[in-house]
């Protein structure tokens, strides 16, 4: 079975550092991308992340990067110069090509303190 | 570019009766997903819809159904409402070309009484 584990249920930064949030799963398959996903407590979950399994190289888009370790099955994300905006649920979520179905860790609940 | 709407933003019913929730993809894409997000079970998938086919179902009771019309906006229907249907249910939807990921609409929070 396809599993996603998020061991932090919640973390909290200061404004302008940097965190990293910790994801590992596990699958069988070759083929598969990850993700994160932001839902601020306005609900709307909002793409964060990609990264493609058979890429080497770590994703980036813009203060938010990947450390994706595929032996390890490890995903974890950083946040370079945090923002109060940045305060949110993260999850993140695994799909294969076979199902097309998302499949999320429970979330950490990221607090940014000004 | 619109995302994806979801209607209404708040449903309320009681056991026993039927809710339909809406959702309509950003446009051009042709995928369709239907997730349950309740307290304490996480998000959950429902459905897939594609061209107009149910392409996966996730492990919910025949009692949650859905349909997808030509624009490919999609409807989910939930019969026989119990309480335990309670629970914030989120659309997404995907294009062919990028099929692997998928953008959510904002959500219909459904409370059963």
């Amino acid at each position: 079975a396809q599993t996603v584990t998020q061991s932090q249920p919640e973390m909290s930064v200061q404004e302008a550092e940097t965190v990293t949030l910790s994801c590992t799963y596990d699958t069988s398959e070759n083929n598969y991308y990850l993700f994160w996903y932001k839902q601020p407590p306005s609900r709307q979950m909002i793409l964060v992340i990609r990264q493609e399994a058979y890429k080497q190289q770590n994703a980036t888009e813009n203060r938010f990067s990947v450390n994706f370790q595929k032996a390890a099955k490890s995903f974890s994300l950083k946040i370079s110069d945090s923002q109060l905006g940045d305060t949110a649920m993260y999850f993140c979520a695994f799909i294969s090509g076979a199902t097309n179905k998302l499949i999320f860790g429970t979330g950490t609940l990221l607090a940014v303190q000004p | 570019e619109a995302g994806v709407t979801q209607s209404p933003t708040h449903l309320i019913k009681t056991r026993g009766q039927q809710a339909t929730l809406r959702c309509s993809p950003i446009s051009g894409h042709t995928s369709v997903y239907w997730y349950q997000q309740a307290l304490g079970l996480g998000l959950q998938f429902l459905l897939w819809y594609d061209e107009g086919e149910e392409r996966n179902r996730g492990n919910f009771p025949p009692r949650f159904s859905g349909r997808q019309f030509p624009n490919y906006s999609s409807e989910l229907n939930v019969n026989a409402l119990e309480l335990e249907d309670s629970a914030l249910y989120l659309c997404a939807s995907s294009s062919r070309v990028r099929a692997d990921t998928q953008y959510f609409g904002p959500g219909t929070r459904l409370t059963v009484l």
